[in-house]
């Protein structure tokens, strides 16, 4: 059993589209983080929300956090090809221990 | 500042065959994870340290999975006898005392078990 959720697993859209992805899950966490994975790289932290409900924004990148600290979400407005890869959630409990990743969103944007 | 470092990137090697791959953690950063990911299984923690302690090694497969951490500043996981479904990417990951819910990680090693 996947304890983070994403959705979709795979995305493919036109240069210039929106898009939303989410991460979801029954847990309750003490923040949650997204990270940009590109081929042949590893994973890169994008943003950690930390408070139910917060927004935080990273350019054309729009992060949300669940008012009850279970899901997020990922918006792109106007998406460009240096957006795509392989985009993780990650969540964090309270105390020393590992995050605990999603599977992924695999986003391709096309010019 | 160099991120996390990791030996080789690239290693091709037949079945039966022992592999050591090395991670180098950021200075200063006193956590450590070794995670596999495939494309089913997407990213899996495999063992962490803390403190160059093994904290937790529940993920790893089998027996044939080792891994130690003799300093702060380096750690190998090691797969002996190395099989064909242990092809896989290999990240190593370290964090900081301070900051509990971030991970750095290294750009991984690609495995291939032929």
């Amino acid at each position: 059993t996947q304890l983070l959720e994403q959705s979709p697993q795979f995305l493919s859209i036109q240069e210039g589209e929106n898009l939303t992805v989410y991460c979801n899950s029954s847990s309750v966490f003490s923040s949650l983080q997204w990270y940009r994975q590109e081929p042949g790289e590893g994973p890169v932290l994008l943003v950690t929300v930390v408070t139910g409900g917060e927004v935080k924004k990273l350019k054309r990148l729009t992060f949300q956090f669940g008012d009850a600290r279970k899901d997020s979400s990922l918006h792109i407005t106007a998406a460009q090809p240096g957006d795509t890869g392989l985009y993780l959630c990650a969540g964090a409990f309270s105390g020393n221990t590992p995050l605990v990743f999603g599977k992924g969103t695999r986003l391709s944007v096309i010019a | 500042d160099a991120g996390v470092i990791q030996s080789p990137r690239h290693e091709v090697t037949e079945m039966g065959q022992e592999v050591t791959l090395r991670c180098k953690p950021i200075s200063g950063h006193n956590s450590l994870f070794w995670y596999r990911q495939t494309m089913m299984r997407g990213l899996e923690l495999l063992i962490y340290f803390n403190n160059n302690v093994p904290i937790d090694d529940s993920g790893m497969p089998e027996d044939r999975f080792s891994a130690k951490m003799p300093n702060a500043s380096f750690s190998t996981l090691k797969i002996q006898p190395s099989e064909p479904r242990d092809s896989a990417v290999y990240f190593c990951a370290s964090r900081p005392p301070s900051i509990t819910d971030t991970q750095y990680f290294g750009p991984g090693t690609r495995l291939t078990v032929l």
